[in-house]
């Protein structure tokens, strides 16, 4: 295990489901990732947390709405998700923003599918 | 804008022969490179980094990788394949005037055959 754990590990929610990924990492780390991984694309990276502050957003629909309640914990909230949205879904976490000494710690993500 | 290039969805490889998985980048400042490792039904993993220094970066699984500045490349290799190196590789670029955000290539398959 990498020290990043992601819960649930497979999720299958209809369009007009609400529900929530969970990331946790007890590595010390002050900064945690959001990335999407769909087939033949490269990952997108959704959201960065440092010091449980949203400091980029890249352009993500508000259907996904990220919680940082504490530097260990990272939260993802889904919301009348469409099917195009079924994807692999990564977390990671890193010691700082811009701390190149890292690099960087992912979960086992969790697999995504919208009906 | 700052991307990665994978040119190669998948490479074959027959068990006991060289691998090389291609990598080339775009970034306006210094590149920080790495290579990522996925196996099915895991999460990302670390393989190797180039910051600074050689040019010849060697990692976990001997695996090496050569950062090639005038060709903007950085290729993953390794000498003699190996069944259990058959997964899926990353390359990835954090520029260093971004806030540490990692740019992926859209990955490479590789399949090495016994």
């Amino acid at each position: 295990e990498t020290g990043v754990t992601q819960t649930p590990r497979h999720l299958v929610m209809g369009m007009t489901n609400k529900k929530s990924l969970k990331c946790e990492q007890h590595l010390g780390h002050n900064a945690m990732y959001w990335y999407k991984q769909s087939a033949k694309k490269p990952l997108e990276l959704m959201f960065v947390y440092s010091l449980e502050e949203r400091v980029e957003n890249n352009s993500v629909p508000s259907r996904f709405s990220p919680e940082c309640p504490n530097s260990s914990h990272l939260f993802l909230h889904l919301h009348t998700l469409q099917p195009e949205d079924s994807a692999l879904y990564l977390c990671a976490s890193s010691q700082d923003l811009s701390s190149f000494r890292d690099d960087g710690f992912f979960g086992q993500g969790t697999r995504l599918t919208v009906v | 804008a700052q991307s990665v290039a994978q040119p190669e969805d998948q490479v074959n490889v027959a068990e006991g022969n060289p691998l090389t998985v291609k990598c080339t980048y775009s970034v306006s400042g210094n590149p920080y490179l790495f290579w990522y490792v996925q196996y099915p039904n895991r999460g990302l993993q670390f393989l190797l980094k180039y910051i600074t220094g050689d040019n010849l970066v060697k990692g976990s699984y001997g695996f090496e990788a050569e950062f090639n500045k005038s060709q903007t490349s950085f290729h993953l290799k390794k000498p003699s394949a190996l069944v259990s190196d058959s997964a899926l590789y990353f390359c990835a670029v954090r520029d260093e005037g971004s806030q540490g955000n990692l740019i992926f290539g859209k990955g490479t398959k590789l399949s090495v055959k016994p």
